[in-house]
């Protein structure tokens, strides 16, 4: 089993939609939790992190489920701009980060 | 965005000869990182550094060895190039061990015939 798995998509949306994606790690003693954002032949950017309590960020939330072991995005009043690859990023008991495989996310107008 | 550069953007080699690719970043970052793109895969980390002549083994190191004279420049390098080899390479900075963020540089593709 993977350390980080995530649906690989593609999730092609309309523009205004709203859309989730989740990604479930396997080590529950990960401490820390992120998802990044890559467009098509560029490096990763830190999208936002994920915080326990959840948090949010404009029109993206994101959500941590330590007891089923999971974390979420949630984009509302999705955009062209959008559309782009979504990693999730765990960082283990070991202090380095594993990257998901992404979900790849199509908006179209 | 970061000052992080990765040299050179895209190469062509044959199997079995030497490779270097270097990163070099102008944030004074303590940690650098170098990873592996591939389908079907997360980034996978192949080496990082805590400091300068101060290295570490990542997930897929084997075939790969790096250096670090200087604060600013990680160099990866493929002593004997194999096909299995042919991916995308990032280099990433860090402030810290535990940051939340690692910089990613450009990125290299790197194509071994």
């Amino acid at each position: 089993r993977k350390e980080v798995e995530q649906d690989p998509g593609p999730f092609n949306v309309p523009e205004g939609a709203t859309v989730a994606f989740n990604c479930t790690y396997s080590n529950s003693a990960s401490q820390s939790f992120f998802w990044y954002r890559q467009d098509c032949r560029k490096e990763p950017k830190l999208l936002m992190s994920v915080y326990s309590s959840g948090n949010e960020d404009g029109r993206f939330t994101a959500q941590l489920n330590r007891a089923s072991q999971y974390i979420s995005l949630l984009i509302r009043d999705s955009k062209l701009s959008d559309s782009a690859t979504y990693l999730c990023v765990v960082i283990g008991n070991t202090d380095k980060l594993i990257f998901g495989t992404g979900t790849r996310l199509q908006v179209f107008p | 965005d970061a000052g992080i550069t990765q040299s050179p953007r895209h190469k062509v080699t044959e199997t079995g000869t030497p490779v270097t690719l270097r990163c070099h970043q102008t944030e004074n970052h303590r940690y650098m990182y170098w990873y592996r793109q591939d389908p079907g895969h997360g980034l996978r980390l192949i080496h990082y550094s805590y400091g300068v002549k101060d290295t570490d083994k990542g997930e897929v190191s084997d075939g790969y060895s790096v250096s670090r004279s200087k604060t600013e420049d990680f160099l990866l390098t493929l002593e004997s190039a194999t096909s299995s080899q042919t991916s995308v390479y990032f280099c990433a900075i860090s402030e810290s061990r535990q940051s939340n963020e690692q910089f990613f540089g450009p990125g290299t593709r790197l194509t071994v015939l």
